[in-house]
């Protein structure tokens, strides 16, 4: 069955560090998203893209943040200033409508 | 109020146990609704979607809509040790973005 893969499945990184972190869709999905999962918290929406461009963001995705489909298969977010409070779970999901969703295995992010 | 609710648990069940899960919701707009199973440190796996009220059964698996009072469900029947996760309910109006519960911990004991 074909899935959502995310790498790298663990990034650390120094407090005001960039970071990109990739996300292969499932290949025949138009709908990409990020959502972000804080250790103990519930899944958040960061970022919603469609149609080679962002269709909805949350509060959360700031300018520190950036979404980007470089080339046919992969879809990524950028982090540009990394604060200590951006380590979390990373979760990409996509889908062929706006749902259902089908998640990844996230990529967890430990800011230090 | 918040958007949605769920019950945090942790539920302990023993196997086999018929278990019921559980969110309310404020937003009377929520048109599409989805039930996630999430393993510790794992992406949550899409187990059941539906879009009106009304029941949809997928196995052990039974999700239950009711619009009217912005209640859904989803059960399990025959519960296995492997059942032991959190479970997560997701909601979205039409064409907008979903909005996750915080999740219930599920435990079924052998």
């Amino acid at each position: 069955e074909p899935e959502v893969t995310q790498t790298p499945s663990h990034q650390v990184t120094q407090m005001g560090q960039e970071v990109i972190l990739r996300c292969v869709p499932i290949s025949n999905h138009l709908y990409f998203y990020w959502y972000r999962q804080i250790l103990g918290q519930k899944v958040e929406f960061l970022v919603s893209f469609y149609n080679n461009e962002i269709s909805e963001k949350s509060e959360i995705f700031d300018d520190q943040f950036s979404v980007e489909r470089p080339d046919g298969s992969n879809f990524t977010l950028k982090i540009r200033s990394t604060k200590l409070e951006d380590s979390a779970m990373y979760f990409c999901a996509s889908g062929p409508t706006r749902s259902p969703l089908h998640f990844g295995n996230g990529t967890r992010l430990t800011v230090t | 109020q918040k958007e949605v609710e769920q019950d945090p648990g942790p539920l302990s069940v023993p196997e086999g146990a018929i278990v019921s899960l559980n969110c309310t919701y404020s937003n009377s707009a929520f048109q599409y609704f989805m039930w996630y199973r999430q393993y510790s440190r794992k992406g949550p796996e899409l187990l059941m979607y539906t879009y009106s009220s009304g029941n949809k059964e997928d196995g052990r698996f039974t999700a239950q809509v009711d619009k009217s009072s912005k209640y859904i469900s989803l059960f399990i029947r025959d519960s296995q040790p492997s059942d032991s996760a959190t479970y997560l309910c997701a909601m979205s109006p039409l064409g907008q973005n979903f909005v996750f519960g915080p999740g219930t911990r599920l435990s079924v004991l052998p």
